[in-house]
């Protein structure tokens, strides 16, 4: 699986849009890039995935560069309870692939 | 209605004991995962099993061994536990390797 990096923490305020960055720049033709949160004591719980175009649900949208080198995951209004650690993972399409969720993204919507 | 459960929630136990933990999913997936989280918050896979077969094995001690009596079932039983076990273990299921639902954890201590 291609190596991400993600910002350790992040903050926003609440109703506006929360934008997280992640670089993937040795991520392979197949692989895809999807993203998961942890909110506090829950089990990850999956927001999104894409492979070359941008892709939205009712969760959030996924903005992939043309390149696909980097994507950002945009939660357009953030509420409090979007809180929680953002996990942006890239790997291929198979059930033999290994998932790893690596530091993730802390984070935090402020009143 | 719990999609994936796992028991029990929180596990203390002395060193060298033998413990298991058991996970169930009622949303007809084909393939199941152990998950290990450790103090870091490092979320690592453990096992996978497609449809009772054993397809992902990370580098996990022999003292770890999954079993899946069914496809939508897949226990954990840990032999000889030792402090380094302390974590939480999270089961998780799916029907696409991008999305995957995960329990809400198990946290094991081992005193």
């Amino acid at each position: 699986d291609a190596k991400t990096t993600q910002p350790p923490s992040m903050d926003c305020a609440e109703g506006r849009a929360a934008n997280l960055p992640c670089n993937h720049s040795t991520i392979s033709g197949n692989e895809y890039v999807y993203w998961y949160r942890q909110i506090h004591s829950q089990g990850p719980q999956y927001i999104i995935h894409g492979l070359k175009n941008n892709e939205t649900n009712e969760m959030a949208s996924l903005i992939i560069t043309e390149d696909r080198k980097s994507s950002t995951l945009i939660l357009p209004h953030a509420t409090l309870r979007d809180t929680a650690v953002y996990y942006c993972i890239v790997r291929v399409n198979t059930n033999a692939g290994k998932s790893t969720f690596g530091d993730g993204t802390t984070l935090t919507v402020k009143p | 209605d719990t999609a994936v459960s796992q028991t029990p929630k929180y596990l203390v136990t002395q060193m060298g004991n033998d413990k298991s933990i058991k996970c169930e999913q009622n949303l007809g997936h084909d393939t199941m995962y152990w998950y290990k989280q450790d103090s870091k918050k490092f979320l690592k896979i453990m096992f996978s099993y497609n449809n009772k077969e054993l397809i992902i094995n990370e580098t996990v001690p022999n003292r770890f061994s999954p079993k899946s009596p069914d496809k939508a079932h897949l226990n954990l039983h840990i032999n000889s536990l030792e402090l380094g076990d302390s974590a939480v273990y999270f089961c998780a299921s799916s029907t696409s390797p991008l999305e995957l639902f995960f329990g809400s954890g198990t946290q094991l201590s081992v005193l």
